[in-house]
């Protein structure tokens, strides 16, 4: 059981719009800490997506845009494309002493 | 360019023991903090422990799941990151990676390709 929670799955068609939710709690997201966000291609390492809830590393498509709001976050991803299907999995800070770094249990985004 | 390899994983048995290393390169290695993280074979991924920089004194933090049976260090003269894991389970089975930050509460920039260990009679 993951602290942050994602859907398990979203798919689209290419050229679609689609969102995957971040949730947590009033101790990580809520408690005013940053979201991340990574993508994880088929058999390869996560790669740095959207940090500080909504800024895109260099090199990252504005097509991937990210958001915070209260106790959630979201990553939307417009005009998809093939080489999008990927996991994608958020990741913040959480002031308990059992794990203070958390991942969402990630989502797995299949282009139709 | 900056380049996180590790090396060391393996199969081993209930109990055992093992250590990863990470070899670092293409940016100031002593300047950031390091952390280890893992994924189990079709799972998500799972935050291990930190090594902060000299400038926050190397302090350690680590995972429930692992606290007391694994030990992250540093040789900043060797550009390297090592994971010492003892009284392995079953349940540590995964592919280890790490990962680079800048401090605390920033994201992870570079991720290491993994290296795979496999805990298992």
């Amino acid at each position: 059981q993951s602290v942050l929670t994602q859907p398990p799955s979203v798919s689209g068609a290419p050229g679609q719009r689609v969102t995957i939710s971040c949730t947590g709690s009033s101790s990580n997201i809520g408690a005013g800490y940053d979201v991340h966000w990574y993508q994880q291609l088929p058999g390869t390492a996560p790669k740095l997506l959207i940090y500080g809830n909504s800024n895109r590393p260099s090199g990252v498509p504005d097509r991937f845009s990210g958001s915070k709001s209260g106790t959630s976050a979201s990553l939307a991803i417009t005009g998809l494309q093939a080489e999008d299907e990927a996991d994608y999995y958020c990741q913040s800070y959480d002031s308990s002493l059992s794990a203070p770094v958390v991942f969402g249990g990630g989502t797995k985004l299949t282009v139709l | 360019e900056v380049q996180l390899v590790e090396s060391g994983g393996g199969l081993v048995q209930p109990g055992g023991s093992l250590r990863l290393s990470c070899a670092a390169s293409g940016f100031t290695f002593s300047d950031h903090y390091m952390d280890w993280v893992r994924q189990a074979p079709g799972k998500g991924l799972e935050w291990v422990g930190r090594t902060r920089n000299k400038a926050n004194s190397y302090t350690t933090e680590y995972a429930a799941s692992v606290k007391g049976r694994f030990t992250i260090s540093r040789d900043d003269s060797k550009n390297s990151l090592y994971l010492q894991m003892n009284s392995l389970k079953t349940e540590d089975t995964a592919v280890y990676y790490c990962a680079r930050l800048p401090y605390d509460f920033s994201p992870f920039d570079y991720w290491g390709q993994g290296t795979l260990v496999t805990v298992s009679s």
